[in-house]
């Protein structure tokens, strides 16, 4: 049981440039989410998905994409990568929406 | 939307000495959780607790939710505790968890 698995744990882009963050989970959960932690700080939703199909916004979602095309995989999208978004990102997920989450080992990206 | 305050933002500690951790939230609560980040930046879970009382070696937590507020209790610290305790909340139903701005703990040998 791998729990929740994010690829890759770093990331170098160039302003501008456009990437896709994974996330994947095995333990059948229907709740998935995305957060971004900037130092010194705690984490902050950027979207969120409460089963295949289904996906809003939270905090800070601007210049982020999402999608859920199966329960499992829950990719975010940065469309046009800037500096202003170098943080360390983190994938979530839960059982439903008032019980306890788990999170990814974090994908550390850096936009130069 | 709900606010959440932890205190103390930093502690310093000997090992063996024992801490308490405050997270007071605005708001009613469905969910909360204490997470451990280590200092590889692992977010480890500790609690789910909205409401009670519960116990993890060392480690114990007590939410009173009408009170709004949880408590984090670290007994016998040792150098592996160090690290950054969040505290996260939740009251929606979406599991949208808000989190505080964390207690940096530093224990040494």
């Amino acid at each position: 049981n791998a729990g929740v698995t994010q690829t890759p744990k770093f990331q170098v882009l160039k302003t501008g440039q456009s990437m896709t963050l994974q996330c994947a989970q095995d333990m059948n959960h229907e709740y998935m989410s995305w957060y971004r932690q900037d130092p010194g700080m705690g984490l902050r939703l950027i979207h969120y998905s409460v089963g295949a199909g289904i996906t809003d916004q939270g905090e800070v979602p601007n210049g982020y994409n999402v999608s859920r095309s199966t329960t499992e995989d829950f990719p975010l999208r940065l469309l046009s990568a800037a500096p202003s978004q170098t943080s360390v990102y983190f994938c979530a997920s839960s059982y439903k929406g008032n019980t306890e989450a788990f999170f990814g080992q974090g994908t550390r990206l850096t936009v130069v | 939307g709900i606010q959440v305050e932890q205190s103390p933002p930093d502690l310093i500690l000997q090992e063996g000495a024992n801490s308490t951790l405050r997270c007071n939230f605005s708001d009613s609560v469905n969910n909360l959780q204490w997470f451990h980040q280590n200092p590889w930046g692992q977010l480890i879970n500790l609690f789910y607790i909205p409401s009670g009382t519960k116990q993890n070696g060392r480690l114990s937590a007590t939410t009173v939710a009408t009170e709004r507020y949880s408590l984090l209790y670290i007994s016998s610290s040792q150098t592996t505790d160090s690290g950054v305790y969040f505290c996260a909340v939740e009251n929606t139903g979406f599991q949208k968890l808000v989190f505080g701005t964390g207690t940096r703990l530093l224990v040494s040998p």
